[in-house]
């Protein structure tokens, strides 16, 4: 089945605003990630929640997870133009082995204008 | 440290030739790598998991013999796309996962734009 879905599918801000993504996913998960893509490049990742935890912060950014929702946010704060780029989460879906293989939204994208 | 390099980054063949894809963890060993397809602007897919020393895991709907992947070392893995047709053409994505336990963050190459013409 599909997890993580995100809405926006794009977003538009201007720079030092904040930008908002939200992830919705349907089974349960062990942890949920975010990850960032520049254009035709790899993705980098960004922070990692788990299924116990509430909310989580690195820097600009500020993830939180609501399992009884099935939902997850990542807010960028005081945005850059630098932070343009696709964003994805990730479930780890909870399913036992040892390959623990992640299933990736379809990402939002994010321009952040200067 | 935790990269994962990725060659080549772009490569165009003809349709019907094999085209190889590497995939090397440089600072870590990688017991798992993952490979994903990405069409463009949307998500990726996973197409199979590489285990070292071992067969791969292919999602369903992923052609094995199409898509051959090798793990003979902990510290590459390979993709070959073989008799390519241009509806193979797409963005292909390896990750690695550093160390042995489960659930912790993957680490990506930076692609391959693989062109069929």
């Amino acid at each position: 089945s599909q997890q993580g879905e995100e809405d926006p599918q794009a977003l538009s801000i201007q720079e030092g605003e904040n930008a908002t993504m939200n992830c919705s996913y349907k089974t349960s998960i062990n942890n949920l990630q975010w990850y960032r893509q520049n254009s035709g490049r790899g993705l980098v990742h960004l922070i990692l929640i788990r299924s116990n935890e509430r909310e989580k912060h690195s820097g600009r950014l500020r993830v939180t997870l609501d399992t009884s929702k099935k939902s997850s946010s990542l807010l960028i704060t005081a945005s850059r133009a630098a932070d343009t780029a696709s964003y994805f989460c990730a479930t780890d879906d909870n399913s036992g082995g040892s390959n623990y293989k992640l299933t990736f939204g379809k990402g939002t994208l994010l321009t952040v204008n200067p | 440290g935790a990269v994962v390099s990725q060659h080549p980054s772009r490569v165009i063949c003809k349709s019907g030739t094999s085209v190889k894809i590497e995939c090397r963890s440089l600072d870590f060993q990688a017991t798992t790598m993952f490979w994903y397809r990405q069409f463009p602007k949307q998500s990726l897919m996973l197409m199979a998991t590489s285990n070292e020393g071992s067969k791969a895991t292919y999602e369903q709907g992923v052609e094995k013999d199409k898509f051959l992947i090798n793990h003979a070392s902990l510290t590459l893995s390979t993709l070959t796309v073989t008799s390519a047709h241009p509806e193979d053409s797409s963005f292909y994505i390896c990750s690695a996962r550093q160390g042995l336990q489960g659930r912790t963050p993957l680490h990506f190459g930076n692609g391959t734009r693989l062109t069929v013409t």
